[in-house]
């Protein structure tokens, strides 16, 4: 399948401060990737579609001044979770589509936040 | 009514079981269908990709789809320890760049 790496997989973080999630397409370009949010014990809940070379579609409910979503380059999305808050604490994934016909999603590790 | 349901269990088997997970969903434009296993900390895993209704069996894997009843299903035969996971159903409109809709997740356990 496809490789997605994210960075760090661990984070934790005083309140106030911003943090950036990585995610990289390690195999093969990717215009779309997608942010997802996962609460312990929940299901993945769709953030925000990054689309390289534009702006970020958010979900309903998903602040785009707070979680600052960057695709400069066709294997690279950001995520910046500005002023952060212990509400925020989650667990963040990205991924990619397999291309083609196809819309397999592949997903990255993972990036754990806690805010303190 | 949520366009995914799953029963998040937890749900605990012996080695060797056949185990078998399923979703409803309420939206009838879903036509891809996807399981994801999940392992605690980690990012979902593609398990089974399936177009419309029908059967795909993938070594100790199968997953069903019934469009008809929107009704999904995966079968894990033979089931180990190193099974046990979270198992994510995961559905969309179209193929492309679509995002997908999640199910909460089932937590198998299956023991030695």
């Amino acid at each position: 399948g496809a490789v997605v790496s994210q960075h760090p997989s661990r984070v934790i973080c005083k309140s106030g401060t911003s943090v950036k999630i990585e995610c990289r397409s390690l195999d093969f370009q990717a215009t779309t990737m997608f942010w997802y949010r996962q609460f312990p014990k929940k299901s993945l809940m769709l953030m925000a579609t990054s689309n390289e070379g534009s702006k970020a579609t958010y979900e309903q409910g998903v602040e785009k001044d707070k979680f600052l979503i960057n695709h400069a380059s066709l294997t690279l999305s950001t995520l910046t979770v500005t002023s952060a808050h212990p509400e925020d604490s989650s667990f963040y994934i990205c991924s990619k589509v397999a291309g083609g016909s196809y819309n397999e999603q592949f997903f990255g590790p993972g990036t754990r936040l806690t805010v303190l | 009514q949520k366009e995914v349901e799953q029963d998040p269990g937890p749900l605990s088997v012996p080695e060797g079981a056949i185990v078998s997970l399923n979703c409803t969903y309420s939206n009838s434009a879903f036509q891809y269908f996807m399981w994801y296993r999940q392992y605690s900390r980690k990012g979902p895993e593609l398990l089974m990709y399936t177009y419309s209704s029908g059967n795909k069996e993938d070594g100790r894997f199968t997953a069903q789809v019934d469009k008809s009843s929107k009704y999904i299903s995966l079968f894990i035969r033979d089931s180990q320890p190193s099974d046990s996971a979270t198992y994510l159903c995961a559905m969309s409109r179209n193929s492309g760049n679509t995002p997908l809709v999640f199910g909460k997740g089932t937590r198998l356990s299956v023991i030695a």
